[in-house]
């Protein structure tokens, strides 16, 4: 069944940027999916960061929007997240998951990797 | 921003016994044309990621026990666990997916009396 995993460095400077990678694995990457980026502070609830089409459209919370960047590589089956001026706000466990789509509507995300802690800190 | 408001923040519930949780949207999340209402319902266990549980509000996702249950309309919703299991113990979350940005409940935290 499909899986996500995200990768990455847990330790980021402040003023540097975030990058996370989440690696697709026992399905396809290029299926009529979203797929997005959630994270989640310590002790605090989620927070969608935004979400790419397969095709390459993005869209973006626009709380984050100036300094966030989504990509997809479907010949990699991955895509990547980049968080551009972190700072100490930025800490949290960061979440891949895929959204699913009901006919021709994004629903819920239905598939969610393990998460990875991101913290920021000199 | 749609802002999505769940109550209340814990419940202590007795095993076998009912725990109900409420979340309530800012604006209506019912899309009139097809009926449906944008909401989803997770289970977040310590440690582990979010587990969907429930999406348009009521359809139970598959694998997911029937003893969880999801009603309302517009901006008022309620998961309910009708017979509370030691492994329900968790953060329940809801989230609209109406519009962007997609936006989440703050959490409600389900233990054991």
């Amino acid at each position: 069944q499909l899986q996500l995993q995200e990768s990455g460095p847990g330790l980021v400077k402040p003023s540097e940027t975030l990058s996370l990678t989440c690696t697709v694995s026992g399905g396809s990457i290029s299926d009529t999916y979203y797929w997005g980026w959630i994270r989640q502070p310590p002790g605090k609830g989620l927070e969608w960061i935004g979400t790419i089409y397969y095709s390459g459209s993005t869209y973006y919370n626009p709380s984050l929007k100036s300094r966030v960047t989504i990509s997809i590589d479907t010949s990699k089956k991955h895509f990547s997240l980049k968080v551009s001026s972190v700072t100490a706000a930025d800490t949290a466990v960061y979440y891949c998951a895929r959204r699913r789509i009901v006919g021709r509507t994004p629903v819920a995300f239905d598939i969610w990797g393990q998460g990875t802690m991101v913290t920021v800190s000199s | 921003d749609i802002a999505m408001t769940q109550s209340p923040d814990s419940v202590v519930v007795s095993l076998g016994e009912r725990a109900t949780i409420n979340c309530k949207s800012s604006q209506s999340i019912l899309y009139r044309s097809n009926n449906k209402n944008y909401l989803a319902w997770y289970q977040q266990k310590p440690g582990q990621p979010p587990k969907l549980l429930i999406y348009w509000a009521s359809a139970r996702e598959s694998g997911v026990p029937d003893r969880f249950s999801g009603s309302g309309s517009g901006t008022d919703f309620t998961l309910t666990i009708s017979s509370l299991q030691a492994e329900d113990v968790a953060l329940y979350s809801c989230q609209q997916y109406y519009t962007t940005p997609l936006t989440f409940g703050g959490g409600t935290k389900v233990e054991i009396k």
